[in-house]
């Protein structure tokens, strides 16, 4: 069975820092991995997708996330943080060609932004 | 206006009583899903469906179910609610055409179960 691991339940940092937000997952083949974000009071919104091609992609607000397939990590970053940046991030991962994208998300990395 | 929408956003009830949620969709999408958030646990899926005569439990499906009453609208009910199902509840959307199959979520209706 596939599952998702963010080892960070709470990460803070200065405004204008950087951030690195950890997900390893246990799949046996190629996933589909997503980013999502979620604001205090707000639903998920998507940050960013890989699902093949070049391994670091690019997505909204100023995000990246790098798939490591060895590592089985794709962790998501952001140059510098804005105070705006503060949520609770979710990591999640779908399979290939099957019936349907099911998700398993991970339990969530909740940030903090100190100004 | 919002692509999926979710009734009511939060509701407070007492246990044993019946709940129901639900969720509208104006983004055309076929697939329709229900998870719960609870702190720590991130999200876990309750009940997703296909299209209108396709229903399928999810991992957390007891204590639960669900009504396709058309393509864009997925309701979740619960018969007797209980204490532990005090939860976030979203509803998400995906369109099978879609390669990659990417989910769309409502805001979430925070339920409280006395």
């Amino acid at each position: 069975a596939q599952s998702v691991t963010q080892p960070d339940i709470h990460i803070t940092v200065s405004e204008g820092a950087s951030l690195e937000l950890r997900c390893n997952y246990s799949y046996g083949a190629t996933p589909y991995l997503f980013w999502y974000v979620q604001s205090p009071g707000q639903g998920l919104q998507l940050l960013l997708k890989y699902f093949s091609g070049d391994t670091l992609v690019q997505g909204i607000k100023g995000f990246e996330a790098e798939f490591k397939r060895s590592q089985s990590s794709f962790n998501l970053r952001k140059p510098s943080v804005h105070w705006s940046d503060a949520a609770e991030y979710f990591c999640a991962v779908a399979r290939l060609g099957t019936s349907y994208g099911k998700l398993t998300f991970g339990q969530g990395t909740i940030l903090t932004v100190h100004p | 206006d919002a692509d999926v929408t979710q009734t009511p956003r939060n509701r407070i009830t007492k246990t044993g009583k019946r709940i129901m949620l639900e969720c509208s969709q104006t983004k055309g999408h076929d697939r329709m899903y229900w998870y719960r958030q609870d702190p720590g646990l991130g999200l876990r899926l309750i009940y997703y469906s296909f299209d209108v005569k396709d229903i399928n439990k999810g991992e957390i499906s007891d204590g639960y179910s669900v009504s396709r009453q058309a393509q864009a609208k997925f309701s979740l009910s619960l018969e007797s609610a209980i204490p532990n199902q005090t939860a976030l509840y979203f509803c998400a959307t995906s369109d099978l055409r879609a390669r990659t199959d990417t989910q769309y979520f409502g805001p979430g209706t925070r339920l409280t179960v006395l």
